[in-house]
């Protein structure tokens, strides 16, 4: 029983080509996130999603863009892939979003829960 | 960067001695999250600590926070081969909503 899955597992494409990286969780969780790790292993957040509005969206180019049908799943769609884009991409899901400070509503005291990772290589 | 550092970057240790990885962090934080992740995995939560906590355990885990140092320091105790992976140190910092990972730690449990 996979908490976050995440398809495909591996994905060769080449240069130019539009690709999605599907993501769903079962834990019935209202927050999703994509995570970008580099090739030394850096773990970057580029997307965080809340009940299916978009919390975070980080200084990622526009040719990428995040879908979110539904609380369960969080898809993420690849335009014109380039070289550089070539990383491992990690859905993960938690609880609740990492809320601080604002009108003194604090939260943060929740787990993230990782899928296993799509290895892209863009060729 | 509010990004958080582990140090050592690698370490290669005995099975059954004790590994002791440190992170650093910059800014005030809500919490910090200790991850492991095995070669070709997701990442898996082991423990988390309250900024107004010093001290948890997990089993043979048992990780330590000084505020005012801004450091924290996960101990693994009686390593296992099992324990190979990468450790990652990750922060919520106040008055930003997401998760921030540190550099990582490579533990390598030699049998």
């Amino acid at each position: 029983d996979t908490a976050v899955s995440q398809t495909p597992k591996y994905l060769v494409t080449q240069m130019g080509n539009d690709k999605s990286i599907k993501c769903e969780q079962n834990l019935g969780h209202d927050t999703m996130y994509w995570y970008k790790q580099d090739s030394k292993k850096f773990l970057k957040i580029m997307f965080s999603y809340n009940n299916k509005e978009l919390i975070i969206n980080e200084t990622v180019p526009n040719r990428f863009s995040p879908k979110s049908p539904d609380k369960a799943h969080l898809n993420l769609h690849i335009n014109s892939l380039e070289l550089g884009d070539s990383a491992v991409y990690f859905c993960a899901s938690s609880q609740e979003y990492f809320v601080s400070g604002g009108q003194g509503v604090t939260s943060g005291d929740t787990e993230a829960f990782f899928g296993q990772g799509t290895r892209l290589t863009v060729v | 960067s509010q990004q958080g550092e582990e140090d050592p970057q690698a370490l290669s240790i005995q099975e059954g001695e004790n590994a002791t990885m440190n992170c650093s962090y910059k800014t005030s934080i809500n919490n910090l999250q200790w991850y492991r992740q095995n070669s070709g995995r997701g990442l898996v939560h082991l423990i988390l600590i309250r900024s107004n906590e010093r001290e948890k355990h997990s089993g043979r885990l048992r990780v330590t926070l000084d505020t005012s140092k801004k450091s924290s320091s996960l101990l693994i105790t009686a390593s296992r081969a099992a324990d190979t992976a990468s450790y990652f140190c990750a922060t919520v910092f106040f008055g930003n909503e997401k998760l921030t990972f540190g550099t990582g730690t490579r533990l390598t449990i030699i049998p």
